[in-house]
């Protein structure tokens, strides 16, 4: 079934460091693709987000390009932040139904 | 526009009782689901709906009951709440089952 594998945390980073998250997945057609930010005590926001192969969500200086080849959907920043502190989601969807990652949680330190 | 609202915020049970967790949303969205968040396990979806009058299952059904008479409001029934039901239950909405989905808050349900 389609499910999604993202890296496992927690990440530490200190400020303005880059950030990596990967994100695979397993699908049977062509999903679109997500990343949500949950920050405490909050529900989940859509960060940025990507339709079809080769699509690349931006959004808050944080990338990622949907790679069908390698069926991958890395979370990217280039400088990192004390306010980007939060639990990052990768997720697809495909008919009625999205399927999360397990979530990374994400210390920006100064 | 308030978005997607779920009340109560928090809740205690015991064993047994029953309850319903609200969730409303003011955007007209047909689509509508609920997710459990457990740790390390991301968020699981437990039922969705497509518009008023149709519900499914999702992932972990089991305990739990949906309805959707109208399109603004779907409540979450625990029929007899159990210690495995300790979660954080969202509720989210999207114009379809492929569009983006916007989150409520979250309800904390601890069950003693």
């Amino acid at each position: 079934g389609d499910s999604v594998t993202q890296m496992e945390g927690p990440v530490t980073l200190s400020e303005e460091a880059c950030l990596t998250i990967n994100c695979t997945y397993t699908a049977t057609g062509y999903p679109s693709l997500f990343w949500y930010v949950q920050y405490p005590g909050e529900g989940l926001q859509l960060l940025l987000k990507a339709t079809k192969a080769d699509d690349k969500g931006s959004n808050k200086g944080f990338e990622a390009t949907y790679r069908k080849e390698t069926t991958s959907f890395h979370l990217e920043k280039g400088s990192v932040q004390v306010s980007d502190s939060a639990v990052y989601f990768c997720a697809l969807t495909f008919g009625n139904q999205f399927y999360f990652g397990t979530g990374t949680s994400l210390t920006v330190i100064p | 526009n308030a978005g997607v609202t779920q009340t109560p915020k928090f809740q205690v049970l015991k064993t047994g009782q029953s309850m319903t967790l609200q969730c409303a949303q003011d955007m007209n969205h047909e689509y509508m689901s609920w997710y459990r968040q457990d740790p390390g396990m991301g968020l699981r979806l437990i039922h969705y709906s497509v518009g008023a009058g149709i519900t499914d299952q999702g992932e972990v059904p089991n305990g739990y009951n949906v309805s959707r008479s109208t399109t603004e409001d779907f409540p979450l029934r625990l029929l007899s709440a159990a210690p495995s039901q300790t979660s954080v239950y969202f509720c989210a909405s999207s114009p379809s089952g492929r569009n983006e989905q916007f989150f409520g808050p979250g309800t904390r349900l601890t069950v003693l």
